[in-house]
């Protein structure tokens, strides 16, 4: 039982690329959640999905885009790097709605901007 | 609004003394109060949650909180300090059901021996 699984652990990216962040959880949870973690900021909600087809935005979803076409896996797009977007994106999930569930985090991925 | 405040960015404490850290959190009705923990290079990791009774709550790893519903506060304390607790701690709230948590900007605890 893997948990929640997170690829790459770093990315350097060029101005006006584009990446996908993958997510992958085994514990057969509904909702999953994309944050991103800035210095000194918590963490912010990117995405999130109730579960295989149905995504909605968080607080900040400018920049970015996601599907959800399996409950295992919810990948978040960038589709044109900014320097805006350079940050530490965490992946979570939860077996059902918060904040009665337990959300489970991925170790991160840690995207770089120049 | 929901909002989190954590007034300490940075705490040092030594190995063995007492820690609290201090969490403070605007909210209109009762909240649901979340303490996590990042070590360096880690996701986060749930210490414990408070949604109601006991304002007293035991979390993982030794950790406690105590709800106080007239400061509007949810301190994190732990009796003594183990260099393996250095890490970045969050406090977090949630309104009610299907609503997302709202994080503090977190508190880092350097342990010193």
């Amino acid at each position: 039982n893997a948990g929640v699984t997170q690829t790459p652990k770093f990315r350097i990216l060029k101005i006006g690329q584009s990446m996908t962040l993958q997510c992958t959880q085994d514990m057969n949870h509904n909702y999953m959640y994309w944050y991103r973690q800035d210095p000194g900021m918590g963490l912010k909600l990117i995405y999130y999905s109730v579960g295989a087809g149905i995504t909605d935005k968080g607080e900040v979803p400018n920049g970015y885009n996601v599907s959800r076409s399996t409950t295992e896996d919810f990948p978040l797009r960038l589709e044109l790097a900014a320097p805006s977007q350079t940050s530490v994106y965490f992946c979570a999930s939860s077996l059902d709605s918060l904040p009665y569930n337990e959300q489970f985090f991925g170790p991160g991925t840690r995207l770089t901007v120049l | 609004a929901q909002s989190v405040t954590q007034p300490d960015i940075h705490i040092t404490v030594s190995e063995g003394a007492s820690l609290e850290l201090r969490c403070n959190y605007s909210y209109g009705a009762t909240p649901y109060l979340f303490w996590y923990v990042q070590s360096p290079g880690q996701g986060l990791q749930l210490l414990l949650k408070y949604f109601s009774g006991d304002t007293l709550v035991q979390g993982i790893k030794g950790f406690e909180a105590e709800f106080k519903r007239s400061q509007s506060s949810f301190n994190l304390r732990k009796p003594s300090v183990h260099w393996s607790d250095a890490a970045e701690y969050f406090c977090a709230v949630g309104a009610g059901a299907g609503t997302a948590l709202i994080f503090g900007k977190g508190t880092t605890l350097s342990v010193s021996s």
